[in-house]
């Protein structure tokens, strides 16, 4: 699975939106990108995926540059609630998850 | 609906001791996972069952450590002579593998060996 680079901490005004950058410049052809987070002491929650075209769910959107060696995680309007730790992974789908250290997500009222 | 459960939510036993943590996974998931959380870090593959398939044991750490499914069930995962550096959150998770790419997470148990 490609590696993937992630800034260590952001901090998000609550209200504004949060964009979370990602970059993984060695991604191949049939790896996706997905993006999972951990709220503090609970098991880790997907977000949302995507190969190569931008997608939106009800939680975030995903941009995926159209080199696809960088995304970007858009949670629209951030509240106190999405402060947690949120990974970018690249892999295979269906099978097991490397998480990398992630980025750490503070939003402050 | 109901999602992934695991029991019990937390463990403190002595070194040396076997442990036996559970794992329910969401009904119809055919894929479920193990991973390990050592304090402050990211998430360590321990072993994946997809069905009736053999498992992908790759990622347990010692022959100390065993896991087993009950058809597309629940499943145990067993630590034998516990040592202190198997502390750690051990987190269970599942898929719908064949239409689904998401894997839902459990809550974790958390095992401490003093």
């Amino acid at each position: 699975d490609a590696k993937t680079t992630q800034p260590t901490s952001m901090d998000c005004a609550e209200g504004r939106a949060a964009n979370l950058p990602c970059n993984h410049s060695t991604i191949s052809g049939n790896e996706y990108v997905y993006w999972y987070r951990q709220i503090h002491s609970q098991g880790p929650q997907y977000i949302i995926h995507g190969l190569k075209n931008n997608e939106t769910n009800e939680m975030a959107s995903l941009i995926i540059t159209e080199d696809r060696k960088s995304s970007t995680l858009i949670l629209p309007h951030a509240t106190l609630r999405d402060t947690a730790v949120y990974y970018c992974i690249v892999h295979n789908a269906g099978n097991m998850l490397t998480f990398g250290g992630g980025t750490r997500l503070m939003v402050k009222p | 609906g109901a999602g992934v459960s695991q029991s019990p939510s937390n463990k403190v036993t002595e070194k040396g001791k076997d442990v036996e943590l559970r794992c329910d996974p969401i009904s119809g998931h055919t894929a479920l996972y193990w991973y390990r959380q050592r304090l402050g870090q990211g998430l360590e593959f321990l072993i994946y069952f997809q069905g009736n398939s053999a498992p992908d044991k790759s990622g347990l750490p010692s022959d100390r450590f065993s896991a087993e499914r009950t058809g597309e069930s629940v499943s145990t995962l067993t630590i034998q002579r516990t040592q202190q550096e198997d502390s750690a959150v051990y987190l269970c998770a599942s898929s719908f593998r064949d239409y689904y790419y998401e894997q839902y997470f459990g809550p974790g148990t958390r095992l401490t060996v003093t």
